[in-house]
């Protein structure tokens, strides 16, 4: 079955990091770049930053700079989003979505996220 | 990177047609064909409806259509069903390499 499947939830203290995992499953992983979207409580998309498995190389959003590192271990077909210096505004669903690697730029399959709490 | 501009909310009836639009500007929607749109159920995963403008992934219904001009996105679902009551979000790539989203827009079928 091709899927990607995460890790489980998460609670954090605030000022704390957070590794999240997203593991390829049934169809070749350095066929497609992994994507990282989070969405806070009752609130809207947010796109986070790429991963590109054949080459380790990344992209982020700006406002995450400094403080979000992805990698990928293709042994496992898995890759890793790190985000640091964690506040109340981080809490959200953090979602890993595949798009085909080449010029393309849609989401065609996520996985099914994992909840991050940041409280004291 | 400011995000694109979707209305709040639309509503139809049942078997009615309606369009939800995406505005961003020259350097996303308008600078590229690379705009797609996700359904969102409540309290479940984003699913693709529409990538590259116009084109569907396969299994979706073909009530679902895209287009675009200038700065604009646009998608229209036909004969509206109960089930396509949700939120949808609009997503564009961007001259900086990176994806921005709309703000979501929720569907209310009458």
């Amino acid at each position: 079955q091709v899927q990607v499947v995460q890790s489980g939830a998460e609670v954090k203290k605030p000022g704390a990091s957070v590794k999240l995992s997203c593991t390829a499953s049934g169809y070749t992983f350095n066929q497609y770049y992994m994507h990282w979207v989070r969405q806070a409580p009752g609130q809207g998309l947010e796109w986070m930053g790429i991963f590109n498995p054949s080459a380790g190389s990344t992209a982020y959003a700006q406002r995450f700079q400094g403080r979000i590192t992805m990698t990928g271990d293709t042994s496992t077909g898995t890759v890793y989003l790190d985000l640091s210096s964690l506040t109340s505004e981080d809490t959200a669903v953090y979602y890993c979505a595949r798009v085909p690697m080449g010029p393309f730029w849609y989401l065609d399959l996520w996985g099914r996220g994992t909840l991050v709490t940041v409280s004291s | 990177q400011s995000a694109l501009t979707q209305p709040a909310s639309v509503s139809g009836s049942p078997g009615q047609s309606i369009t939800i639009s995406c505005t961003g500007t020259s350097s996303d929607v308008g600078g590229y064909n690379l705009v797609s749109w996700y359904q969102q159920h409540p309290a479940k995963v984003p699913k693709l409806m529409v990538y590259e403008v116009i084109k569907r992934p396969s299994g979706v219904s073909n009530r679902f259509s895209g287009s675009k001009s200038g700065n604009t996105a646009s998608l229209t679902i036909s004969g509206l069903q109960a089930d396509d009551e949700a939120v949808y979000y609009c997503c564009s790539y961007t001259t900086s390499g990176t994806l921005v989203f709309g703000g979501g827009t929720k569907l209310t079928v009458l």
